[in-house]
């Protein structure tokens, strides 16, 4: 199972909007609904941003939204802040043997 | 509150062995898969290992099968990985972290290094 791709870096200027792709294929990606975004600063254990596709967990601001479409998904981050320049990652379940595969991770540069 | 914490990295040489624990409290344990997850250093993330609320389910990836072994103690609110023949590519930083409904990863540890190195 290959890594899903991602962009290496992607930046913005405060208050921009943005948007990371995360590009699968049909057996991961493509077959589920079930992608997840996490946000990592550095020294830092990742945090979940998105689940299911779209979804935000408690406390996550709504700055913060995610889409798919055929074996890409996407998250993007609005009202660009400080604090949101990070690495994330997108996550995909691929079947049962291989539940989680990562995408390759994206350097969040806010200018 | 959840937490998870990591414990028992280490400096090991190749070929050795070490054992990983992550000690869970805030939540009802045995309700909820579990997975290891690792990162190299200055790399991404890469999925390691997952274990079913009942060590029912067990995979790993295919860098770590036949020399990784995931098990968890429910009684004891644990989850460990045992990790032989240890290769120089194994050196990364390992979290536990929580599986949650969707196959997300809803929870994390700090994160315990491993640095494999003769």
């Amino acid at each position: 199972q290959s890594a899903l791709t991602q962009p290496a870096s992607v930046s913005g200027s405060p208050g921009q909007s943005i948007t990371i792709s995360c590009t699968g294929t049909s057996s991961d990606v493509g077959s589920y609904n079930l992608v997840s975004w996490y946000q990592q600063h550095p020294g830092k254990a990742p945090k979940l941003m998105i689940y299911e596709g779209s979804k935000r967990p408690s406390g996550v601001s709504n700055r913060f939204s995610g889409s798919k479409s055929g074996n890409t998904a996407s998250l993007t981050i609005s009202g660009l802040q400080a604090e949101d320049e990070a690495d994330y990652y997108c996550c995909s379940y691929a079947g049962s043997r291989t539940p989680y595969v990562f995408g390759t991770g994206t350097k969040v540069t806010v200018l | 509150e959840v937490q998870l914490v990591e414990s028992g990295g280490g400096l090991v040489q190749p070929g050795g062995s070490l054992r990983l624990s992550c000690a869970a409290s805030g939540f009802i344990f045995r309700g909820y898969s579990m997975n290891w997850v690792r990162q190299a250093p200055g790399k991404g993330l890469e999925w390691v290992s997952f274990i079913s609320s009942a060590s029912s389910s067990i995979y790993y990836a295919d860098s770590v099968k036949g020399r990784f072994s995931i098990s968890r103690d429910n009684a004891k609110n644990s989850l460990y990985l045992q990790m032989n023949s240890l290769r120089a590519e194994d050196t990364a930083v390992y979290y536990c972290a929580r599986g949650g409904w969707n196959y997300d990863l809803d929870y994390w540890g700090q994160g315990t290094l491993v640095t494999v190195s003769s």
